[in-house]
């Protein structure tokens, strides 16, 4: 089964706006990570934030982390069209060494 | 660049029928997994391997298999192919375990006809 589950399932902003997309898990974790994938590429990761942290920024890109509601966001902002792709969500635990992906937010830029 | 390799990148085939997919790791990294991904079940982790050995496993079928060898590339075999396999696998690999951010192929297109 999943653990992460990510919302909207789907997005559509014009370029310049902020895109934000939530990642909700089950279970305890090691730390979350989020992935970006354009059509018909392997994935890429963007950035990791530890279960003892809070928020985290890489550029354009800031994750939050909420362990009690056991849910993550990642905002990206001022939006570009290269930014269209698929974001996933990973989270790892610390019982077993794999990571698991969530179904992925489909993020479209508009022009 | 994600420095990892897999082949080939597409591959068409009939039910029935085996086939080996093969990823080369980025260097100095330990670990391998293997996903599938499909519109319908999004990527699903299969099996992992670490320094030649079996680390974790996932959804895979009995009729999958895969290996480490040492020089640390990796194969996946399918056999006995149904139409349900066709997808897209992916390989990636990590410097030690599967807490650590992963590097992906561009995966291989495996359709079933």
């Amino acid at each position: 089964s999943q653990q992460g589950e990510e919302d909207p399932q789907a997005l559509s902003i014009q370029e310049g706006e902020n895109a934000t997309m939530n990642c909700s898990y089950k279970t305890s974790i090691n730390n979350l990570q989020w992935y970006r994938q354009n059509s018909g590429r392997g994935l890429v990761h963007l950035i990791l934030i530890r279960s003892n942290e809070r928020e985290k920024h890489s550029g354009r890109l800031r994750v939050t982390l909420d362990t009690s509601k056991k849910s993550s966001s990642l905002l990206i902002t001022a939006s570009r069209a290269a930014d269209t792709a698929s974001y996933f969500c990973a989270t790892a635990q610390n019982r077993d060494d794999k990571i698991i992906f969530g179904k992925g937010t489909r993020l479209h830029i508009l022009p | 660049d994600s420095g990892v390799t897999q082949t080939p990148k597409h591959l068409i085939t009939a039910t029935g029928q085996r086939v080996t997919l093969r990823c080369s790791p980025r260097s100095g990294d330990l670990s391998v997994y293997w996903y599938q991904q499909s519109l319908d079940q999004g990527l699903q982790f299969l099996i992992q391997y670490y320094n030649g050995e079996e680390r974790a496993k996932g959804n895979i079928l009995e009729r999958f298999s895969a290996q480490q060898f040492p020089d640390l590339h990796s194969e996946l075999n399918l056999s006995s192919l149904e139409l349900g396999d066709s997808a897209l696998y992916f390989c990636a690999s990590s410097r030690t375990g599967g807490l650590q951010p992963q590097h992906f192929g561009d995966g291989t297109r495996l359709s079933i006809l």
